[in-house]
């Protein structure tokens, strides 16, 4: 079946500027993640939805950042008055509902912000 | 707080040569451990998991054993090829104690020279 799936793969904007990373699961996983991962480093955890409310945002580096799930499928991060630090590759992982159960990653969005 | 340590890379092998990257852990509780790799130009994928102390997760011809004890969980292989170039991930999930977030290792590039 259909992986993790994520628009844009490539991301290029100006600091200050807005931006929108999109992420859709896989069909029926409850469970979403965001991770945010720099040149040669592993992947750093941002935000955990369980549905549609986010269950764990300890990860997100400050108000800059968010993240909605309104439908409990797709899954939209927005980054305010973005920064050069904020260039990495953005990933998205989903899994079933036990905390044991694998979580499955997408091919990720490289933002990269001038 | 959770924490991965993986060695430094890279790695150079020579083809039918053993493979062995070291990972240890501090975590509270009992987390689950996984290995992912994410091979040039691909994204992060799940190599091989364990659950529990003693558990060996296995896949194509990669082995890992979950040592509570030494907290560790090196992977190994007995002969490398080519194709296993990539780099390789430890992780944690402190699933037990509600955080769900994976927490990566910094990654261990492998290259297996013909």
């Amino acid at each position: 079946g259909a992986g993790v799936s994520q628009t844009p793969s490539n991301k290029v904007t100006e600091k200050g500027k807005y931006v929108e990373l999109r992420c859709d699961p896989i069909s029926g996983h409850t469970a979403l993640y965001w991770y945010r991962q720099s040149l040669g480093q592993g992947p750093e955890f941002l935000i955990y939805f369980q549905g549609t409310g986010a269950a764990d945002d300890s990860g997100l580096p400050n108000d800059r950042f968010f993240a909605v799930r309104p439908e409990g499928s797709v899954s939209t991060l927005k980054i305010q008055r973005t920064e050069r630090g904020d260039s990495a590759v953005y990933l998205c992982a989903s899994s079933l509902q036990l905390p044991t159960d694998t979580q499955y990653f997408g091919p990720g969005t490289r933002l990269t912000v001038l | 707080g959770n924490s991965v340590t993986q060695m430094e890379g890279p790695v150079t092998l020579s083809e039918e040569a053993f493979l062995t990257i070291n990972c240890t852990y501090t975590a509270t509780g009992y987390p689950s451990l996984f290995w992912y790799v994410q091979y040039p130009g691909e994204g992060l994928q799940l190599l091989l998991k364990a659950t529990k102390a003693d558990d060996k997760g296995s896949n194509k011809g990669f082995e890992a054993t979950y040592r509570k004890e030494t907290t560790s969980f090196h992977l190994e292989k007995g002969s490398v090829q080519v194709s296993d170039s990539a780099v390789y991930f430890c992780a944690l999930s402190a699933g037990d104690t509600g955080r769900r977030a994976l927490t990566f290792g910094s990654g261990t590039r492998l290259q297996v020279q013909p």
